[in-house]
């Protein structure tokens, strides 16, 4: 079975603070992709990063950083020196590419920065 | 304008009427999907399409309809509505890699 976890909720910081969601899947297959995505309050759903599974280098963007790590499962998401405009649900998703596509969401992160 | 477009944004029904979400995108991408979007719940698959005339069931396909004779369309109905499927729907295409999302649309069901 497949199955993406985002254990924490809500987090809340201050702004300037540097801070991690967590992402942990599960899944049988050798190939796959795994995604971020930001939902402001919008409610729109913003692409942040995508990753295949054969390539486990971290990336960075800016501010965002992504830490894929295949020994844990996990594909962490760090924004460092946060601001009030990180406020969002964030949320990561795996797919395979077994020919359908589909996304398996976590519940997603509440994360909010207050001024 | 190219990309991918939810109507209605906004839709309140009643309990027991038939409805009909609209998803049009413009790139002609193969892979079409349906999602609704509930507090704890994450997004959840409703119901994907690889293909015109080729659809199948997501994880939560249980009161809905869809169908695709158009590729760029792909149109989401629920039979008959109910409390439970008040929530935020996203309809989304891809060609195999990362999705695009359509703005999503707002349903309440009274």
């Amino acid at each position: 079975a497949q199955k993406v976890t985002q254990a924490q909720t809500e987090i809340s910081v201050v702004e300037k603070e540097d801070v991690t969601l967590d992402c942990v899947y599960e899944t049988r297959d050798t190939t796959y992709y795994l995604f971020w995505y930001k939902q402001p309050p919008s409610g729109e759903l913003v692409f942040l990063i995508r990753r295949n599974s054969f390539d486990e280098q971290n990336e960075i963007s800016g501010r965002y950083s992504w830490n894929f790590q295949k020994s844990t499962s996990s594909f962490n998401f760090t924004i460092t020196a946060s601001q009030v405009v990180d406020s969002a649900v964030y949320f990561c998703a795996l797919s395979t590419t077994s020919g359908t596509y589909k996304y398996i969401f976590g519940t997603g992160t509440r994360l909010k920065v207050l001024a | 304008d190219a990309g991918i477009t939810q109507s209605p944004r906004y839709k309140i029904t009643e309990t027991g009427r038939q409805v009909t979400l609209m998803c049009h995108q413009t790139w002609s991408h193969s892979y079409m999907f349906w999602y609704r979007q509930d507090l704890g719940h994450g997004l959840r698959l409703i119901y994907y399409s690889a293909a015109a005339d080729i659809t199948d069931k997501g994880e939560v396909p249980d009161g809905y309809v869809v169908s695709r004779s158009k590729t760029e369309n792909f149109p989401l109905t629920l039979e008959s509505a109910t409390r439970s499927q008040t929530s935020v729907y996203f309809c989304a295409s891809s060609t195999g890699g990362g999705y695009t999302f359509g703005s999503g649309t707002r349903l309440t069901v009274v």
